[in-house]
Formats: structure tokens, sequence, C-alpha cells
């Protein structure tokens, strides 16, 4: 079955310390993979989709389909990276996403 | 484009009684969906409709029912609420790259 893993409910970090959000998919085709963001109170907004290959508010995801991993990356976070976080697998042949449970990312200053 | 709107955005119930949740979308898309956001739970999907006129169950469809009214609009009904259904609620719907747009989210209490 299809699943998306988020190992960590929580991540703290400091302002300008390196983050990595970590995702695991099951899947055995070919993944369509998504990454967005809940700031405090707002709705989802779409960060990255991996097909883009490019960089949002400094984060970059690559697909590492050998280890089945799509991990979030930014080098030097903000205090304003705090949010929540979630990873998004797209369903084979349907319109659904999977979404995983979401890491919530504080950034301390 | 407002993109994706729902209505109310608060909402307090009581045991037993119903509601309605209205969304609409102005992207002219055809796929809308249900989530509801509970913590440590992530997002569930309760039902989606694919195209207008068809709907179909999600994850945890149970205590609700959905109407797609038209191309816009896809509503979500709880007919007899109850504390588990205490939750946020959003609204999505499906661009053409498969990414989802989400609305502003209703948070509703049953008390």
């Amino acid at each position: 079955a299809q699943r998306v893993t988020q190992p960590e409910k929580l991540l703290s970090v400091f302002k300008g310390a390196p983050v990595e959000l970590k995702c695991n998919y099951s899947y055995s085709g070919s993944p369509e993979l998504f990454w967005y963001v809940q700031y405090s109170r707002q709705r989802l907004q779409l960060l990255l989709r991996h097909i883009s290959r490019e960089s949002i508010k400094g984060f970059t995801a690559d697909l590492n389909k050998g280890e089945t991993s799509f991990h979030l990356k930014k080098p030097f976070a903000q205090e304003e990276d705090s949010a929540m976080y979630y990873c998004a697998l797209g369903e084979d042949n349907t319109d659904k996403l999977i979404f995983g449970t979401g890491t919530r990312l504080q950034v301390f200053p | 484009n407002a993109g994706v709107t729902q209505t109310p955005k608060f909402q307090v119930l009581k045991t037993g009684q119903s509601m309605t949740l209205q969304c609409a979308q102005d992207m002219n898309h055809n796929s809308m969906y249900w989530y509801r956001q509970d913590p440590g739970m992530g997002l569930r999907l309760i039902y989606y409709s694919a195209s207008e006129g068809t709907t179909d169950k999600g994850e945890v469809p149970n205590g609700y029912n959905v109407s797609r009214l038209n191309k816009r609009e896809f509503s979500l009904r709880l007919e007899s609420a109850a504390p588990s259904q205490t939750s946020v609620y959003f609204c999505a719907s499906r661009g053409t790259l498969n990414e989802q747009f989400f609305g502003p989210g209703t948070r509703l209490t049953v008390l």
C-alpha cells in the first residue's frame, strides 16, 4: 500500500542552523511528491513539487528513489520558517494525495 | 481570483446538531476534497469529488455526507454532530499539475 512517513513530529533548531525534515514513501511506480507548509492558523500552501526541482524560500528537496525518500532541506533556518510541514504522495491512478502526519519545525532565535 | 473559500471560519455545535460546511473554488478545477486535520494525525481525507456529479469516500467518511452542487461548490454535512468530529476542516481543489489548493479551514467544536 502507498504510504508517506514523516518520522519526526517536532524538529527544533536555532536560527542559522541547517534543517532537514524527513519524508519516506512506499510506492512501486514513479512517485509524484510534494511538500506543503502550514503557518500558524493558516491554510496549507504548496512549497515544492519534486518534478519542478526548484528552490522555494531557500528550501530544496531531492527525490532519492533508492532510499524512497524526499527529505526537505534548508542550509540556514530562519525564524519565519517555523511552521507545520507535510509531505504528500500522489496516489496511483487517482486524483488523491496521501499526506504524512506532518513535522512541526520550530526555529528559535 | 479568490481561490478556495470556506464558510464558516468557526462553529460550535452541541452533540446531535447538524450543520453544513460550504466550500467554493473559482479556478475551474474538476476535483475537490474535504479533509480533517487533527493533532498527530495529519490530514485525513473524508470525501472527494473527481467531477461535478460524482463523489467518493475517503479514509474517514463515517458521520459525514457531501454534495457536489456544481463545478464550483462542494459542501460537507454533519447530520448529527459528535464530539469526535471536533477538528479543523479543510476543503481543497486540484490543479493541472496534481497540486492541491486549500481553503482557509473551518474550526469546528462539538460539545
